[in-house]
């Protein structure tokens, strides 16, 4: 079975500030690793994810994160924030066959000040 | 817009009562995939459908039931509800399987149970 950890519920940071919001996992087998964002009243969208390869992945909207396998991590990262980057912030994992179901950490909620 | 419908977008019920969420996948795809979003159990996978068939199931009450139909649209029968099944209620879609799916989301059902 896996499990996911965001480690902050909140991160607060002001327009144009860089922003890192943090994720570990825990599995027994290989895994694909993912961020979701939920903007308000919206769906989940695919930010980014990371399946073999680098393990430096970029996405949609200048995000990036980096799989690191020995810490079992998978931090999301921002150079420049701005205020449209506001929205709950989710990373999943899903083992590598079978129904490939998302387990989902508890969320990030990402505030951006002006 | 991912491509994956929900009706309804709303829902408001009493305890006890029963109601049926609908999700119509992207054309093509043939699993569908149903999770529910509480404030106190955040995002949980429900159950997995490919092609009509039950694929893998994760924390699903006995209350609830799923069904994917000949035309892969699906349903998620809830009933005997109790407060506690309030959530958002999201139907993800994604191809015939193979080394990656990525699986796209649909807007979601929003229950409230009074």
């Amino acid at each position: 079975a896996q499990s996911v950890t965001q480690l902050d519920s909140q991160v607060p940071v002001f327009e144009e500030a860089p922003v890192e919001l943090r994720c570990n996992y825990s599995s027994s087998v290989s895994v694909y690793l993912f961020w979701y964002v939920q903007y308000p009243n919206q769906g989940l969208q695919l930010l980014l994810k990371y399946l073999s390869g680098s393990t430096l992945v970029k996405g949609i909207n200048g995000f990036e994160a980096e799989f690191n396998k020995s810490q079992t991590s998978f931090h999301l990262r921002k150079p420049s924030v701005h205020i449209s980057d506001t929205a709950e912030y989710f990373c999943a994992v899903s083992d590598q066959g079978g129904a490939q179901k998302l387990v989902f950490g508890q969320g990030t909620r990402l505030t951006i000040n002006p | 817009d991912s491509g994956v419908t929900q009706t309804p977008k709303h829902l408001i019920t009493a305890t006890g009562q029963r109601v049926t969420l609908r999700c119509s996948p992207r054309s093509g795809d043939l699993s569908v995939y149903w999770y529910q979003q509480s404030l106190d159990q955040g995002l949980q996978f429900l159950i997995q459908y490919y092609n009509g068939e039950e694929r893998a199931k994760g924390n699903i009450l006995e209350r609830f039931s799923a069904q994917q139909f000949p035309d892969l649209h699906s349903e998620l029968n809830l009933s005997s509800l109790e407060l506690g099944d309030s959530a958002l209620y999201f139907c993800a879609s994604s191809p015939e399987p193979g080394t990656y799916n990525e699986q796209f989301f649909g807007p979601g059902t929003r229950l409230t149970v009074l």
